[in-house]
C-alpha cells in the first residue's frame, strides 16, 4: 500500500483479555517500529525490527507484551492479560535503512481502551 | 541513555507572530527529527537534521541543529492558524546499540489564535 496501515483502528477490551494489533509497513521498508502514546503524552518506544536482525525489545514494558514480524512484512503486537494502564494509542512506523535519511512513516495508530 | 526535552510544552500565540520551540538532548545523537501531529491523527515528518549546523526550511517553519550545544530549534515565522498542532522532536543514539530507536520529546502543543 501507499502508507503504513494499522488495524484495528479502535479496540475496546476487558481487563484480563489478550489483544493483537497489526501493522502493514510500506513495501520495501526493512525497519519497523512500535510506539505507545498515552493521552496527551509523547511517544514511548516499544520494539524495533530491522531485516533479519534480532529485534530490539528494550522498550517493552513487561512480559505481557510481545511482537513478531514475518520477514520484512506484517508485524503483530500482542498484549496478554490487558490492564487498564495499557490503554493508549499504539503507533507503528516503518522506514528504509541507510542513505542517511531514514525518515519514519507512521500509521494512523490503534486506539486501545481497556475497561 | 538519550533523553530529549522540549520547551515549552504548551504555546499559545497570535497569528502573525514569531516563536521558537527548543529541543535539548542529553547525549550525542547522530540525527534529529521533527514531527507534527494534528489532533486524533498520526505523526507527519517535517525535518531530518543530519549534521551540525544543518538548517532546513519549509514554508513558515525552519529547523536547525547545533550538535555541540545538543540543541535543535524549530522556528515559526508569522504564524497562521493552520500551524496549530503538537510538534515533537526526536533523537537517535549516535552509534548506540539501538540503532533504530528514536527517543521522542513530550511534544509542544501549539495553538495559534487569530
Amino acid at each position: 500500500g501507499a502508507g503504513v496501515s494499522q488495524s484495528p483502528s479502535n479496540k475496546v477490551t476487558e481487563k484480563g483479555k489478550d489483544v493483537e494489533l497489526r501493522c502493514d509497513p510500506i513495501s520495501g521498508h526493512t525497519a519497523l517500529y512500535w510506539y505507545r502514546q498515552r493521552l496527551g503524552q509523547g511517544l514511548e518506544f516499544l520494539i524495533y525490527f530491522q531485516g533479519n536482525s534480532a529485534p530490539d525489545k528494550s522498550g517493552l514494558p513487561s512480559d505481557r507484551f510481545s511482537a513478531e514480524r514475518t520477514g520484512e512484512s506484517v508485524s503483530t503486537l500482542t498484549i496478554q492479560r490487558t490492564q487498564q494502564e495499557d490503554s493508549a494509542v499504539y503507533l507503528c512506523a516503518s522506514s528504509l535503512v541507510g542513505g542517511g535519511n531514514e525518515k519514519l512513516f507512521f500509521g494512523s495508530g490503534t486506539q486501545l481502551s481497556v475497561l | 541513555e538519550l533523553k530529549v526535552e522540549q520547551n515549552p510544552l504548551f504555546l499559545s500565540m497570535q497569528e502573525g507572530k514569531n516563536y521558537t520551540i527548543y529541543c535539548n538532548y542529553s547525549t550525542t545523537s547522530d540525527r534529529l527529527y521533527w514531527y507534527r501531529q494534528d489532533p486524533g491523527k498520526s505523526l507527519e515528518s517535517l525535518f531530518v537534521l543530519l549534521s551540525n549546523g544543518a538548517v532546513k526550511q519549509e514554508g513558515r517553519l525552519m529547523a536547525s541543529l547545533d550538535t555541540k550545544a545538543r540543541l535543535s530549534t524549530l522556528h515559526i515565522t508569522a504564524a497562521v492558524h493552520d500551524l496549530s498542532a503538537t510538534y515533537f522532536c526526536a533523537g537517535r543514539l549516535d552509534g548506540g546499540g539501538s540503532q533504530g530507536n528514536l527517543i521522542f520529546g513530550k511534544g509542544t502543543k501549539l495553538s495559534v489564535k487569530p
